[in-house]
């Protein structure tokens, strides 16, 4: 069964401090690996994008990896801001059925002053 | 652009009684899907559709109906309310025929039954 599994469940940390969220899967053939944001209360957002070929994507204090021999994948928060708690969320999809993705449970981040 | 939009915001109903929940989008993205969110866990797929007139079930389709007559919107049916469908929905277009898939999701629909 594909699947997806994240770790740590839950993450308390301090402002101003990095933090990395782990995203291991199984999904075969592999496409691409998505890291959404969701806040409470609202629908998920695009944070990176990344394909078979990339192993590295950022977008600003963002930076998402991606190891697809041994099917890992982590997004790193630099400099964490009040805002930054939410959940994130890794999603796998497969070569052969584009939008049909398999969703990871998610982090829960929490960001204290 | 709109993006996707989802009405309504939240919802109460009884058991044993029946409604839609809307969803359209604006990108002319040929694949929608509808999920289902509970509380601390990942989002499941209901129903989704790859293109107007084609529609196939997800992981939890039971107790759900969904109709694709245009490109633009998806609605999903609960035929017959369980206090077991007591989640938040969210429906997604995505922006397939390339090499990624961007996922596009509505802010969702809170939906009560008791």
């Amino acid at each position: 069964k594909n699947q997806v599994e994240q770790s740590p469940q839950s993450l308390i940390i301090l402002e101003g401090k990095n933090c990395t969220l782990q995203c291991n899967y199984t999904v075969s053939p592999f496409s691409n690996l998505r890291w959404y944001k969701q806040d409470t209360g609202r629908g998920p957002v695009s944070l990176t994008i990344m394909t078979f070929s990339e192993n590295t994507k950022s977008n600003g204090r963002y930076t998402a990896t991606l190891d697809a021999d041994t099917k890992q994948s982590s997004l790193h928060i630099t400099a964490s801001q009040l805002s930054d708690s939410a959940s994130y969320i890794c999603v796998v999809s497969k070569r052969t059925n584009a939008g049909k993705s398999t969703f990871g449970d998610g982090t829960t981040l929490t960001v204290k002053p | 652009n709109a993006g996707v939009t989802q009405t309504p915001k939240f919802q109460v109903l009884k058991t044993g009684q029946s409604m839609t929940l809307q969803c359209a989008q604006d990108m002319n993205h040929e694949y929608m899907s509808w999920y289902r969110q509970d509380p601390g866990m990942g989002l499941r797929l209901i129903h989704y559709s790859v293109g107007a007139g084609i529609t196939d079930q997800g992981e939890v389709p039971n107790g759900y109906n969904v109709s694709r007559s245009t490109t633009e919107d998806f609605p999903l049916r609960l035929l017959s309310a369980a206090p077991s469908q007591t989640s938040v929905y969210f429906c997604a277009s995505t922006l397939t025929g390339t090499s990624v898939h961007e996922q596009y999701f509505g802010p969702g629909t809170r939906l009560t039954v008791t």
